[in-house]
């Protein structure tokens, strides 16, 4: 079974811009997280889709927002990018529950605001 | 609210010794827990997990975490370390939310 895959892998914006990462979740896993990694701040939950649904969010601003399709594939997207959101973007996918059910991660995206 | 405490940002051991990861959770209702590791310019792999039962948990590479509800602790261990075990370790709690230690670096001398 394919793992979670995550495009593009690297990416370098000007700061101002906006920019939109795609995550494709395991096959028949249905729940997709985002998360935000960097050195000062470590690993940051950002926001959880499941069935199309927003289900849980974090505390980040709203230039942070995402969205999930029928076939659970899932974009985030970023507007008036700053130089602090450069990071490691990460997605994970689950089965179903956000509690127990472990989450499967994806390479990543490393976002470069210059 | 729910936080995950990594003791240690860095931890150093000789191949062959025992690793020790410290975590600690605080959650006002016992959380699932997790500990994650991720190799450099990679995603994080689950290496175990505790839901319910058991309290001891095993998992993958010969890693293995208690649970203690008495010391809100859920610490990992390996009897002996490989020098493949140089990376960052994560522990993270989940109620409605995963939420991740700081992380432990782990390295392995020979």
């Amino acid at each position: 079974k394919a793992g979670v895959t995550q495009t593009p892998r690297y990416l370098i914006k000007t700061r101002g811009q906006q920019v939109t990462l795609s995550c494709s979740p395991i096959s028949g896993h249905r729940s997709v997280s985002w998360y935000q990694q960097t050195p000062g701040q470590g690993l940051q939950f950002l926001f959880e889709y499941f069935s199309e649904t927003q289900r849980n969010k974090g505390n980040f601003p709203g230039r942070f927002s995402g969205r999930q399709f029928s076939n659970s594939r899932s974009e985030m997207n970023v507007s008036t990018l700053e130089l602090g959101d450069s990071a490691l973007y990460l997605c994970a996918s689950s089965l179903a529950r956000q509690g127990a059910d472990e989450q499967y991660f994806g390479p990543g995206t490393r976002l470069t605001v210059t | 609210a729910q936080s995950v405490t990594q003791l240690g940002s860095h931890v150093s051991v000789s191949e062959g010794a025992l690793v020790l990861l410290r975590c600690n959770y605080s959650s006002s209702v016992p959380p699932y827990l997790f500990w994650y590791v991720q190799y450099p310019n990679q995603g994080l792999q689950l290496l175990l997990k505790y839901t319910t039962g058991a309290t001891l948990v095993k998992g993958i590479n010969g890693f293995e975490a208690e649970f203690k509800k008495s010391e809100t602790s859920f610490h990992l261990t390996k009897p002996s370390a490989h020098m493949s075990d140089a990376a960052e370790y994560f522990c993270a709690a989940s109620t409605d939310k995963l939420i991740f230690g700081t992380g432990t670096r782990l390295q392995v001398f020979p």
